[in-house]
């Protein structure tokens, strides 16, 4: 099973509103990934879990908040987005944080209204 | 400044026709350099991945070269086919900098291929 699964597909949410997003994957890899994609942009990434403990958060607002339950899950936590967070939500997972390829799942479609 | 370019944003070909698409970068010394297809509200899907010692990479109808002297990786598709129309992304890994294994993503070539 080589599959990175996303949930849900597609989120409107206000801004007041308190939503997560959900990402598994049973390939027995350590390292997983949230990478935020705006229209006709690259992937950037917001946060790096290794072993189940945060090594990187690239100065990402608290907004957004990560959490690793277990080595296939990974959760991100919304909480007073702005209309400028709405993008494509990226989870990916590796063998290992390094020298590894980058297994990606479908993406979250976020609108914040 | 550190800076990651894809030769351009869109490119037009022809079935049949090699695609080469180009991936530069400066102030960057990657250990490895990785290729990705990301088709319209889709994750990107891991295609190739070749290391700093390695001059060339290929899969099937698929071949990457990395030269780290010109900053430079050319990643070619030959005999192209429609279905390969997406966009294609180069990676590159930070391991050998402060950054640990993060990876930074070029902007994208759209690539369409033309009946």
């Amino acid at each position: 099973d080589t599959e990175v699964t996303q949930t849900p597909k597609h989120l409107v949410m206000g801004m007041t509103n308190k939503k997560s997003l959900k990402c598994e994957q049973h390939m027995g890899h350590r390292a997983m990934y949230w990478y935020k994609q705006k229209a006709k942009k690259p992937p950037e990434l917001m946060f790096v879990y290794s072993y189940e403990k945060l090594s990187i958060n690239e100065s990402v607002p608290s907004r957004f908040s990560p959490e690793c339950p277990n080595s296939s899950l990974l959760n991100l936590h919304l909480h007073a987005l702005q209309p400028e967070d709405s993008a494509l939500y990226l989870c990916a997972s590796s063998q290992e944080f390094g020298t590894y390829e980058q297994y990606f799942g479908p993406g979250t479609r976020l609108t914040v209204t | 400044s550190q800076k990651i370019e894809q030769n351009s944003e869109a490119l037009n070909i022809q079935e049949g026709k090699t695609a080469t698409l180009t991936c530069n970068y400066t102030n960057y010394s990657p250990a490895y350099l990785q290729w990705y297809r990301q088709d319209p509200g889709r994750g990107p899907v891991f295609l190739l991945l070749i290391r700093e010692n390695e001059k060339e990479k290929r899969k099937e109808r698929l071949k990457v070269t990395f030269d780290t002297t010109l900053k430079q990786s050319l990643f070619h598709i030959t005999a192209s086919q429609p279905a390969d129309s997406a966009t294609y992304l180069c990676a590159l890994d930070l391991s050998l900098e402060a950054q640990g294994g993060k990876l930074i993503f070029g902007q994208g070539t759209e690539l369409s291929v033309k009946p």
